[in-house]
C-alpha cells in the first residue's frame, strides 16, 4: 500500500519553531523532486517549499524562515519552520513530483500558531 | 509570485458540461506546458487529475479534460455527475523551480 506520512505538527506559540516530517512507505522519493503544500482553514492550496536531488527552492512568504531537507537513505522530507506566525496556521502537505505535478499526497499534518 | 486567477464558483446540472478557467501569465500557465489540476472533496486530500496540461493520470475519468490557450488553462468537466462536485486547484510550474496555485473552484452539481 502507497503511503505518504506526515509529522511534526502541533501548537506552537508565535515566533516558534516546529519540525515537519514525511516518511513514505510504499513509494520511493529517491528519484524525485518533493514538495510541501499547505493549505490554511478555508482557504486554497499554497506551495511552500520543493526539494530535488541537490537543489531546494522556498516560497517568498516562508524564505528565511523555512528550510527543507530530505534523508533520501531513510526516504524521509522534513520541513524546519522557525519564527511562525499566525498566518503559517495551516494543514502541511507532503507531496511526490511526477512531471511538475504534485502526484502521490500525505494525509496532512495540522500546524496551529497561536499564543 | 502572484496566484493565478480561478472564478470562485461554477455549477452545472447532471449531464451539462463546465469549463473551469486559470490565467496566469507568460512566466508560468504560458511559459511552460507543466500546468495540472486537483480535485479535493471537502476534509479529503487533493488529488491531481489532470498533468502537463492534458494528461489524465490512470483512473480518471475521461469525462475530466484539459487545455491551455495563451496565458489560460482551462479544465473542463464533461457529463457531469454529483460526485463531481468538489473544490478545483489549478497549478502551474513558474520557472526557477518555483510552483504556483489557483486560488481554487467550487463545483455545484445542480
Amino acid at each position: 500500500e502507497v503511503q505518504v506520512v506526515e509529522s511534526g505538527g502541533g501548537l506552537v506559540q508565535p515566533g516558534g519553531s516546529l519540525r515537519l516530517s514525511c516518511a513514505g512507505s510504499g513509494v520511493t522519493f529517491i528519484n524525485h523532486s518533493m514538495h510541501w503544500v499547505r493549505q490554511a482553514p478555508g482557504k486554497g492550496l499554497v506551495w511552500v517549499s520543493r526539494i530535488g536531488r541537490a537543489t531546494s527552492t522556498l516560497a517568498e512568504s516562508v524564505k528565511g524562515r523555512f528550510t527543507i531537507s530530505r534523508d533520501s537513505a531513510k526516504n524521509t522530507l522534513y520541513l524546519q519552520m522557525s519564527s511562525l506566525r499566525v498566518e503559517d496556521t495551516a494543514v502541511y502537505y507532503c507531496v511526490r513530483d511526477t512531471a511538475y505535478a504534485f502526484e502521490i499526497w500525505g494525509q496532512g499534518t495540522v500546524v496551529t500558531v497561536s499564543s | 509570485q502572484s496566484a493565478l486567477t480561478q472564478p470562485p464558483s461554477a455549477s452545472g446540472s447532471p449531464g451539462q458540461s463546465v469549463t473551469i478557467s486559470c490565467s496566469g501569465t507568460s512566466s508560468d500557465v504560458g511559459g511552460y506546458n507543466y500546468v495540472s489540476w486537483y480535485q479535493q472533496h471537502p476534509d479529503k486530500t487533493p488529488k491531481v487529475i489532470i498533468s502537463e496540461v492534458n494528461k489524465r493520470p490512470s483512473g480518471v475519468p475521461d469525462r475530466f479534460s484539459g487545455s491551455k490557450s495563451g496565458n489560460t488553462a482551462s479544465l473542463t468537466v464533461s457529463g457531469l455527475q454529483a460526485e463531481d462536485e468538489a473544490d478545483y486547484y489549478c497549478s502551474s510550474y513558474a520557472g526557477n523551480n518555483n510552483w504556483v496555485f489557483g486560488g481554487g473552484t467550487k463545483l455545484t452539481v445542480l
